[in-house]
């Protein structure tokens, strides 16, 4: 069973930047589509972006659209979320997840908060 | 994007009891390749979701069969046959099939 080990969460004035890591426990991680996923403090759950196997595809929410970046490094088997121009509305707890092929399985880190605030 | 969703948003039931929860989306869940990428979580307080249910009616490993999912196209539902203690959470549909993907807006089950 793959394990997802988060870090990089916090607290960033607006404007500000920020990167979060999401390190697997097996190399099986490299043959998944991985995923961010956020939740806005006592909200509901919402896509954040996604990356294919080899990071040669991305896609954005609308929100993040511009000013977050997804990779990963699969020889270190991490997956990297660059967020740049902080908002207050990017407040969050970020899970970075994946789901195997054809959605057959389905694995989450703990999650990690980011508060944005002066 | 895909709008979906869920009734009731909360959901009192009484241990034993069975549960039921709806799901709508805005446009039809099914694939190019025939698939539906319809899918229940279950997100208890404090923690990571964890799904239950992928692609409409298949149970992930290790959940207890009280849980089923059903339905097609637009209209899906989950159900527990026996509510136990340990199901306190907010449950969600997300659908996988439409980018950018979404959940509902979660339904909250609490022990009457």
């Amino acid at each position: 069973e793959v394990q997802l080990v988060q870090s990089g969460g916090g607290l960033v004035q607006p404007g500000g930047s920020l990167r979060l890591s999401c390190a697997a426990s097996e190399f099986t991680f490299s043959s998944d589509w991985v995923h961010w996923v956020r939740q806005p403090p006592g909200k509901g759950l919402a896509w954040v972006s996604r990356i294919n196997v080899d990071g040669t595809y991305t896609a954005y929410a609308d929100s993040v659209k511009g000013r977050f970046t997804i990779s990963r490094d699969n020889a270190r088997n991490t997956l990297y979320l660059q967020m740049n121009s902080l908002r207050a509305e990017d407040t969050a707890v970020y899970y970075c997840a994946g789901f195997g092929s054809g959605w057959l399985d389905s694995y989450w880190g703990q999650g990690t908060l980011v508060t944005v605030s002066s | 994007d895909v709008v979906m969703t869920q009734s009731p948003l909360s959901l009192p039931v009484t241990l034993g009891q069975p549960a039921s929860i709806s799901c709508r989306s805005s446009q039809s869940l099914v694939y190019s390749d025939g698939n539906t990428f319809l899918h229940w979580f279950q997100q208890r307080a404090g923690q990571s979701p964890r799904r239950l249910i992928y692609k409409v009616s298949n149970r992930d490993s290790g959940v207890p069969d009280r849980f089923s999912g059903s339905g097609s196209g637009t209209d899906f539902t989950l159900k527990i046959s026996r509510v136990e203690a340990d199901d306190v959470g907010v449950y969600y549909c997300m659908q996988g099939t439409h980018w950018p993907y979404t959940f509902g807006q979660g339904t909250k089950l609490e022990i009457k």
